[in-house]
């Protein structure tokens, strides 16, 4: 495609529901990266694949936050038992390579908000 | 371990200058800004590498001193189309997450 596209592009859910966040990346593309975004901030890095290998998921902030890529493109972003801290926008990323200093990609997000 | 960006906000009149500063305390690889306009995504505008390399916009331009692991944006001529909020990343040597600033809210006024 084109771009990045995260689906759905705004979720609401009730404390305690389980989400699933979705990423295209740009076709082709080697590496993705999931971000979150609070309101007024930058992003921050939560997790990154190399083709299906999850090579750091450091930023990861419980094990409630769950990511996979398993054929090495779409990635979903799960989060269980979402709580009220968890609202934010989930930012994915796509790079070609896999190497530093490669440019990053951005979809445009997936502002979720936990009631 | 989070970079600092400076200032936090400028406002400008349409074809006015303006610099931003990202500094971080830690030994960096590379250096990537970018620009987000409000509820889109971020936009990549330049990444910055140690040993001088640069890749990115050619309407920007950066710097990266690598001494104060420092980087600087520059906006010259500004447009309309500037307004934003400006995000520095940092890439460290040892793996490849950005590690991003607060950002620099830019306005540019007609």
């Amino acid at each position: 495609g084109a771009g990045v596209s995260q689906s759905p592009r705004y979720k609401v859910a009730k404390r305690g529901q389980d989400v699933a966040l979705r990423c295209d990346p740009i076709s082709g593309h080697v590496s993705l990266f999931w971000y979150q975004q609070a309101l007024g901030q930058g992003p921050e890095f939560l997790t990154y694949f190399q083709n299906e290998a999850q090579l750091d998921k450091s930023g990861l902030p419980s094990d409630r936050f769950f990511a996979e890529r398993p054929e090495g493109s779409v990635s979903t972003l799960k989060i269980q038992r979402t709580q009220q801290e968890d609202s934010a926008v989930y930012l994915c990323a796509s790079s070609a390579q896999g190497v530093r200093a490669d440019t990053q990609y951005f979809g445009p997000g997936t502002r979720l908000t936990v009631l | 371990q989070q970079p600092v960006q400076s200032p936090q906000a400028v406002i400008l009149r349409e074809g006015e200058d303006a610099v931003i500063n990202c500094s971080s305390s830690k030994a960096l690889y590379s250096v990537h800004w970018y620009r987000q306009k409000h509820g889109e995504a971020p936009v990549f505008l330049m990444i910055l590498l140690k040993g001088g390399e640069q890749k990115g916009h050619e309407k920007i331009s950066a710097s990266f001193n690598e001494k104060k692991q420092q980087s600087s944006l520059y906006l010259t001529a500004s447009q309309l189309s500037y307004s934003g909020t400006y995000f520095c990343g940092t890439e460290r040597g040892n793996n490849r997450k950005l590690i991003w600033g607060l950002g620099t809210s830019l306005a540019v006024n007609p």
